[in-house]
């Protein structure tokens, strides 16, 4: 069974960083695409990130670019996004998904999130 | 950007009766459409992938179908534990866009 974990969600100050992990088990990690989705409290689902299975691409949502990075450790079946210069707006619930395939297709596992505040 | 709208953002149905929900995209996304369930608390959970294709887990009383532009969810025969929000996805161009929701509430 494929699983994924979330952490280093917290508070964190306006203009301050935070690095989120994930944690994946179950799977090969390699073999597929990973990203980060986020929901803001209340709101819908926003698309953060999404890195290949090598970890050559990368895509970022115009709303994080320059922002945030998004990386992974392979050998650790680790995901990452180091998250700079956070705003109030960036606060919500961060969830790790794997994508089905590596060129592309839905997420079809989900972590259970983390929450991200970004206040003062 | 494919801009994904669904309707209505709010469904009230009976217990037994049928749901039908909305997504349409700004611009082809051929059938590279996906349908997630998201209930409180709890992480999104991919339910139709491909536009019609069931996800691993969930019964056939959940079909999708369209193509392109259109795209349907329809629950049949609603049970107490299909209310919950539906978001449509769309994974053919970056970036990768969701709609707005659909909530299906009890009547």
């Amino acid at each position: 069974e494929v699983q994924l974990l979330e952490s280093g969600g917290v508070l964190v100050q306006p203009g301050g960083s935070l690095r989120l992990s994930c944690a994946a088990s179950g799977l090969t990690f390699s073999n597929n695409a990973m990203s980060w989705v986020r929901q803001a409290p209340g709101q819908g689902l926003e698309y953060v990130s999404v890195i290949s299975g090598s970890g050559d691409n990368t895509y970022y949502a115009d709303s994080v670019k320059g922002r945030f990075s998004i990386s992974r450790d392979n050998s650790k079946n680790m995901l990452y996004l180091q998250m700079n210069s956070l705003r109030a707006e960036d606060t919500a619930v961060y969830y790790c998904a794997k994508r089905s395939r590596d060129n592309g297709g839905p997420f079809d596992c989900w972590g259970q999130g983390t929450l991200v505040t970004v206040s003062s | 950007e494919t801009m994904m709208t669904q309707s209505p953002a709010t469904l009230s149905v009976s217990p037994g009766e049928r749901a039908t929900l909305s997504c349409r995209a700004s611009q082809s996304v051929k059938r590279n459409l996906a349908w997630y369930q998201q209930k409180p608390g709890q992480a999104p959970r991919l339910l139709i992938y491909d536009a019609s294709t069931r996800a691993t887990g969930f019964p056939a009383r959940f079909s999708g179908s369209g193509s392109g532009t259109d795209f349907t969810l329809t629950i049949s025969g609603l049970q107490s534990e299909d209310f919950a929000i539906y978001y449509c996805q769309q994974y053919n161009s970056w970036p990768l866009t969701f709609g707005g929701g659909t909530k299906v509430e009890i009547k």
